[in-house]
């Protein structure tokens, strides 16, 4: 059974950092590409940003709002996955999920497994 | 940049059928997804490569796309399928990368 956990929220205050854990079993980790998404408080939900397999490279894409302030890593040997933020904003607010992102026969790219989020409050 | 624009909520009788839209200049070229997503719950996948079906999802759900609009259909509407639903595509290999609709509440009268 695929697993994600998301750990490592709380509250910080503007200006600070916070980096959130997401464990991953039940699946080959190292193969997989794996996304972060975030949904503000009543809002909807948004692409924050990803990191490929090693395989694929490794690389790292991030959304707009982010670049530059958050960062994404992986530790296959621990199937975990990491989101450092930096510089929060009050705007960062949100819960934020991990998900597999996973390529489709259409060749374009969904998210098959999501974790159950960890709350990220940033207030000072 | 790429926009989903989807209707903030549709009402449906238990029963009958909901028809949840996603519009998109040209989305008919690109493959849609669906979450569904209940409340202070994870999103879950329902519909991918616009019509489908990950294991488990109930055959009540479909998926079409084509021209400027894709829709997600729930048959038989039930009481459980009040949520959330979005849209979601992959935009390519340049920014904005992910484009996700701003999601629809499905509520069951």
């Amino acid at each position: 059974e695929v697993q994600l956990v998301e750990s490592g929220g709380g509250l910080v205050k503007p200006g600070g950092s916070l980096r959130l854990s997401c464990a991953a079993s039940g699946f080959t980790f190292s193969n997989v590409w794996m996304t972060w998404v975030r949904q503000a408080p009543g809002k909807g939900l948004e692409w924050v940003g990803r990191i490929k397999s090693k395989a694929d490279g490794g690389t790292t894409d991030d959304a707009t709002p982010v670049k530059g302030r958050f960062s994404i890593s992986r530790d296959d040997s621990r199937n975990m996955l990491y989101l450092q933020m930096n510089s929060l904003k009050i705007e960062d607010t949100a819960v934020y999920f991990c998900a597999t992102d996973r390529r489709s026969a259409m060749f374009s790219r969904y998210f098959e497994y999501w974790g159950q989020g960890s709350l990220v409050t940033v207030s000072s | 940049s790429y926009v989903l624009t989807q209707p903030p909520s549709v009402s449906v009788a238990p029963g009958q059928t909901a028809r949840i839209t996603c519009g998109g200049n040209n989305i008919g070229s690109k493959a849609v997804h669906w979450y569904q997503q209940m409340p202070g719950q994870a999103p879950v996948l329902v519909i991918y490569d616009d019509s489908d079906r990950p294991s488990g999802i109930p055959e009540r759900f479909s998926g079409s796309n084509s021209r400027d609009t894709a829709t997600l259909t729930v048959s038989r509407v039930e009481a459980g399928d009040e949520a959330d639903y979005y849209c979601q595509v992959w935009v390519g290999t340049n920014d904005p990368f992910v484009v996700i609709g701003g999601g629809t509440k499905l509520t069951v009268l």
